[in-house]
């Protein structure tokens, strides 16, 4: 059971590239979202779905994109890289509606942008 | 509007020493809880939460936690740490937005276990 897997591990981009990060589920999971984590900050969120074809900004979504044409897949694309968008990247999928539901994490992506 | 105070970025405990992490919420309705677990270089898992029933929750590895109500509080403890214990610890809530649920996570304690 895969769970939630996200590919690259590791990157180093250098400033103005652009690049994604892939994402994949095998729990069908209705509910995707990709957030950033950054010493002292805790997790933000960048990007959400709530299905295929929806979806929907978090708190910090700036200079990235994310488009899910399936239920399994959510990437999250760097349009240029700046290095502020040096972080850890965490993909994330949960069941849909209500509350209370558990988020299932992949292993997470070290960024690096020179 | 909802949030979440951890109070000690960091937290030293002896193995064998009682293990507490404090976790203080601000919701404005009655709010869903959780502690996740980061071990170094991998993804959070979830430790315990409370959704509604029980004020003390069980978790894995032998963590517990209480919802306070009147204190706002959703503290994690373990009576025994062990040196496995060693991890980042996020506290989070939750609640119903456009139904489906909106999380918010603590800023995060890492606990380190002295030998």
């Amino acid at each position: 059971n895969a769970g939630v897997t996200q590919t690259p591990k590791f990157q180093v981009l250098k400033t103005g590239q652009s690049m994604t990060l892939q994402c994949a589920q095998d729990m069908n999971h209705e509910y995707m979202s990709w957030y950033r984590q950054d010493p002292g900050m805790g997790l933000r969120l960048i990007h959400y779905s709530v299905g295929a074809g929806i979806t929907d900004q978090g708190e910090v979504p700036n200079g990235y994109n994310v488009s899910r044409s399936t239920t399994e897949d959510f990437p999250l694309r760097l349009l240029s890289a700046a290095p502020s968008q040096t972080s850890v990247y965490f993909c994330a999928s949960s069941y849909g509606q209500g509350t209370g539901n558990t988020i299932y994490f992949g292993e997470g992506s070290w960024l690096t942008v020179v | 509007a909802q949030s979440v105070t951890q109070l000690g970025s960091h937290v030293s405990v002896s193995e064998g020493a009682l293990v507490l992490l404090r976790c203080n919420y601000s919701s404005s309705v009655p709010p869903y809880l959780f502690w996740y677990v980061q071990y170094p270089n991998q993804g959070l898992q979830l430790l315990l939460k409370y959704t509604t029933g029980a004020t003390l929750v069980k978790g894995i590895n032998g963590f517990e936690a209480e919802f306070k109500k009147s204190e706002t509080s959703f503290h994690l403890t373990k009576p025994s740490a062990h040196m496995s214990d060693a991890a980042e610890y996020f506290c989070a809530v939750s609640r119903l937005s456009g139904g489906y649920q909106k999380v918010t996570f603590g800023t995060g304690t890492k606990l380190q276990v002295i030998p």
